[in-house]
């Protein structure tokens, strides 16, 4: 069955350094991925979106890349600042017809100053 | 311009009950999804609406059923409730129903079932 897999321990990291999250799946081929953010208590806000054949993205300090043959992607967030404290899900597409995400159990991210 | 906005925010009810949530989508957009929550876990997938129609459901009983209002305002409807219904609850808009449109998500209803 298709499975989407975050690290499940919160990482911590000190202010300024780069952040990197992974997201593992298998039984997949989504042309398609992406990563959103979520604070306590607030539904997921939408970070970025990245195809198949883009490899990487970037947006501001953050950068995400796609890699079909790892099937693997890593998300990164560079100079980290505590306000970059945050839950943070990949979700992939279910089916090529419906907008269904399936999203990661998500990573959480400290960011100490 | 409001984002996708989810009534009540948080609700209390007993197993065996009846529940109905409530979502208005972002202005412009067609497609409501809803989502279920378990503390800890991401989001599931539970049901899609575009124009009124549905065009996925996630692995959810009978008990859960949806609908979308010609405003495109959607509610979920729950049946039957159990303890592990008990959840966050999120609500989805986009303007298009395709797996390529971002999701934009309201902050949920929490329900607790006792």
């Amino acid at each position: 069955s298709q499975k989407i897999e975050q690290n499940s321990e919160a990482l911590n990291i000190q202010e300024g350094k780069t952040a990197t999250l992974t997201c593992n799946y298998t039984n997949y081929s989504p042309a398609y991925l992406q990563w959103y953010r979520q604070d306590p208590g607030r539904g997921p806000v939408f970070l970025l979106l990245i195809r198949e054949n883009e490899k990487e993205k970037r947006k501001e300090r953050l950068k995400v890349t796609f890699d079909t043959t790892l099937k693997q992607s890593l998300f990164h967030i560079t100079a980290s600042q505590p306000a970059d404290s945050a839950t943070y899900l990949c979700a992939l597409h279910g089916s090529s017809n419906t907008g269904k995400l399936i999203f990661g159990q998500g990573t959480t991210l400290q960011v100490k100053p | 311009d409001a984002g996708v906005t989810q009534s009540p925010t948080h609700l209390i009810k007993t197993r065996g009950q009846q529940v109905t949530l409530r979502c208005s989508p972002i202005s412009g957009h067609k497609s409501v999804s809803w989502y279920q929550q378990v503390l800890g876990q991401g989001p599931q997938f539970i049901f899609q609406y575009y124009e009124k129609e549905e065009r996925g459901r996630g692995n959810f009983p009978d008990r859960f059923s949806a609908r979308q209002f010609p405003n495109y305002s959607s509610e979920l409807n729950v049946n039957a409730l159990l303890l592990g219904d008990s959840a966050l609850y999120l609500c989805a808009s986009s303007f298009y129903s395709s797996y390529n449109s971002p999701l934009h998500f309201g902050n949920g209803t929490r329900l607790t079932v006792t």
